[in-house]
């Protein structure tokens, strides 16, 4: 069966300061990859996604994740957070038509 | 284009009730998928539905139902509530056939009493 594994339920950092979420994956079959953000009190939106092609994917607020195959994993970074990225991130496969996902990874960004 | 919009936002029920929850999808997305949300679990799959058919099914009990109308709308159904059905249920569509990009509404808060 698939699984994601995020290794971080919680990441302290300042502002302006670097980051990288962690995902690890377990998959028998070829799956898309996604990573997700969710406000408080808000449903997900999708941050970036990996089809095929190219393994670094950018998102349009400065976030990047690469898929590494030979190690399962596809890690979110951003060089320079800012207090708005406080929120929760999932990554999640896609191996089927189904999204599985992770347990998310709280990042809290402090002034 | 309007997003994905979930009614109602908020809704507390009592044990042995049902509920009835609705999903709009975006405009011309035919694939409809729910998810749970809750604290211990986290996000779990539900079902999805495309075309009015349920394409694929998570691991829950029967309690759990749905259906989608020919406006690619759905609905889930939860019978005989238990408090831990307690949870942020979220509604997800997609466009179609190549279902990767899916696109979520901002979830209906369930609170069993």
């Amino acid at each position: 069966a698939q699984s994601v594994t995020q290794l971080d339920s919680q990441v302290p950092v300042f502002e302006e300061a670097p980051v990288e979420l962690r995902c690890n994956y377990s998959s028998s079959v070829s799956v898309y990859l996604f990573w997700y953000v969710q406000y408080p009190n808000q449903g997900l939106q999708l941050l970036l996604k990996y089809l095929s092609g190219s393994t670094l994917v950018e998102s349009i607020n400065g976030f990047e994740a690469e898929f590494n195959k030979s190690q399962t994993s596809f890690h979110l970074r951003k060089p320079s957070v800012h207090i708005s990225d406080t929120a929760e991130y999932f990554c999640a496969v896609m191996p089927t038509d189904k999204l599985i996902f992770g347990t998310g990874t709280r990042l809290q960004v402090f002034p | 284009k309007a997003g994905v919009t979930q009614t109602p936002r908020y809704l507390i029920k009592t044990r042995g009730q049902q509920v009835t929850l609705s999903c709009s999808p975006i405009s011309g997305h035919r694939s409809v998928s729910w998810y749970q949300q809750t604290p211990g679990q986290g996000l779990q799959f539900l079902f999805e539905y495309f075309s009015e058919t349920q394409r694929n099914k998570g691991n829950f009990p029967g309690r759990f139902s749905g259906r989608q109308f020919s406006n690619s709308r759905s609905e889930m159904n939860v019978s005989t509530l238990e408090l831990g059905d307690s949870a942020l249920y979220l509604c997800a569509s997609s466009p179609g056939t190549a279902s990767y990009e899916q696109y979520f509404g901002p979830g209906t808060r369930l609170t069993v009493t």
